[in-house]
């Protein structure tokens, strides 16, 4: 196991497009994260799932997004009619409770 | 008020010298905390996790976490030019709340 993998590294999307990202935690982690940093900024959270459970969900994440993570394994986030506002770095972190939070290197997203 | 408060710097100190980064958080139920390093367009890297008040020690790093005054501290002995990096804390409730990160570069 390599750690937090995260797809595509980096998105480049004209506005209005919709855009998926996609997060395969470490295996044995039941937790799994997105945060959303934009530079000069710590991550900021957006929802978090224990397995198959979207347990939170932060008001940064508008209807426009949605995240799911249907057998309790990897997990997806879309987000639809990208904004220009959207663009930052999308990050991934998955634990076994509080052990082991461990982050993913990010898909970096610019809208045009 | 942010949950978690930490000044962004930039910090520049000679390779060398002794590091102090700081954070202040608001929540007393906060019961991890946490360093990340993070290099630029990379994601954190967990650098120290503590859970109680007091000082843990990993190499040239020593993390402390004082819960009566909500303050955690990292230090950094003999910096090197490689330690140069975006230095961010985080505590902990169900998820986790970071400072803005502080910038830090060791000049050789």
């Amino acid at each position: 196991d390599t750690g937090v993998s995260q797809n595509p590294r980096h998105k480049i999307t004209k506005r209005g497009q919709n855009v998926t990202f996609r997060c395969d935690p470490i295996s044995e982690h039941n937790r799994l994260y997105w945060y959303r940093q934009t530079l000069g900024q710590g991550p900021e959270f957006l929802t978090y799932f224990q397995n198959e459970a979207q347990l939170e969900k932060s008001r940064l994440l508008s209807d426009r997004f949605s995240a799911e993570r249907p057998k309790g394994s990897f997990s997806t986030l879309e987000i639809q009619r990208t904004e220009q506002g959207d663009s930052a770095m999308y990050l991934c972190a998955s634990s076994y409770g509080n052990n082991g939070y461990t982050f993913g290197s990010g898909t970096r997203l610019t809208v045009v | 008020q942010k949950e978690v408060e930490q000044d962004p710097g930039p910090l520049s100190v000679p390779e060398g010298a002794i590091v102090s980064l700081n954070c202040t958080y608001s929540n007393s139920a906060f019961q991890y905390f946490m360093w990340y390093r993070q290099y630029s367009r990379k994601g954190p890297e967990l650098l120290m996790y503590t859970y109680s008040s007091g000082n843990k020690e990993d190499g040239r790093f020593t993390a402390q976490v004082d819960k009566s005054s909500k303050y955690i501290s990292l230090f950094i002995r003999d910096s090197q030019p490689s330690d140069s990096a975006t230095y961010l804390c985080a505590c902990t409730g169900n998820q986790f709340y970071f400072g803005t990160g502080t910038s830090l570069t060791v000049i050789p």
